[in-house]
């Protein structure tokens, strides 16, 4: 049982480049989120998803795109990547009747030069 | 919206002793959900324990307990008889169950060292 996995593990960009972070899930979770992670700011929440075709923005959503095509895969797109994006990210999934029984990814750590 | 605040970026404690996290939160909302997150050097974040706010007896696991104030909205990680493996960044984590949508609001995070 694979859990949630996230790739790739680091990645460096350059400034203005897109880039995909994957995101799968075997678990048959409903929801699905992404969230970032930076220094002296904990983690906030990107986008999330409660189903296939159903998106919606969280705290930080502006530079990001997603889309949920299957129950399993939540892709993260940058669309032109900046400085300001660099930052761990952390995709996490859970049942939709389960409030806060999450399972996080192990993170893909994104440069942006 | 809700707020989390962790006022100690970084402690550390010798082996085999007691150390408390300190966390305090802000919100409208009566029913809510609390947890105290591990992340090691891995990145992985393991979920240590959780507190339901309706529930008044503070939760325990093993080593670690909570001392959950609801009135005062703090929330405190108790870590006894720590060890190396304890070593890692520690998130309070605050879910809403009325309005959140099943959001996790995240403190800034507590860097602790547990020295041999």
């Amino acid at each position: 049982n694979a859990g949630v996995t996230q790739t790739p593990k680091f990645q460096v960009l350059k400034t203005g480049q897109s880039m995909t972070l994957q995101c799968a899930q075997d678990m048959n979770h409903e929801y699905m989120s992404w969230y970032r992670q930076d220094p002296g700011m904990g983690l906030r929440l990107i986008h999330y998803s409660v189903g296939a075709g159903i998106t919606d923005q969280g705290e930080v959503p502006n530079g990001y795109n997603v889309s949920r095509s299957t129950t399993e895969d939540f892709p993260l797109r940058l669309l032109s990547a900046a400085p300001s994006q660099t930052s761990v990210y952390f995709c996490a999934s859970k049942r939709i009747r389960d409030l806060y029984g999450y399972t996080f990814g192990s993170g893909t750590r994104l440069t942006v030069v | 919206a809700q707020t989390v605040t962790q006022s100690q970026p970084e402690m550390s404690v010798q082996e085999a002793e007691t150390v408390t996290l300190s966390c305090t939160y802000d919100t409208s909302e009566n029913n809510y959900y609390l947890f105290w997150y591990k992340q090691p050097p891995s990145r992985q974040m393991i979920l240590v324990i959780r507190q339901e706010a309706y529930k008044q007896q503070n939760a325990t696991e093993n080593r670690f307990s909570v001392n959950f104030q609801k009135a005062a909205k703090s929330f405190s990680l108790k870590i006894s008889d720590s060890q190396l493996g304890d070593t890692a960044m520690y998130f309070c984590a605050f879910g809403g169950v009325e309005t959140s949508g099943s959001r996790l609001t995240f403190g800034e995070g507590t860097q602790l060292t547990v020295n041999p």
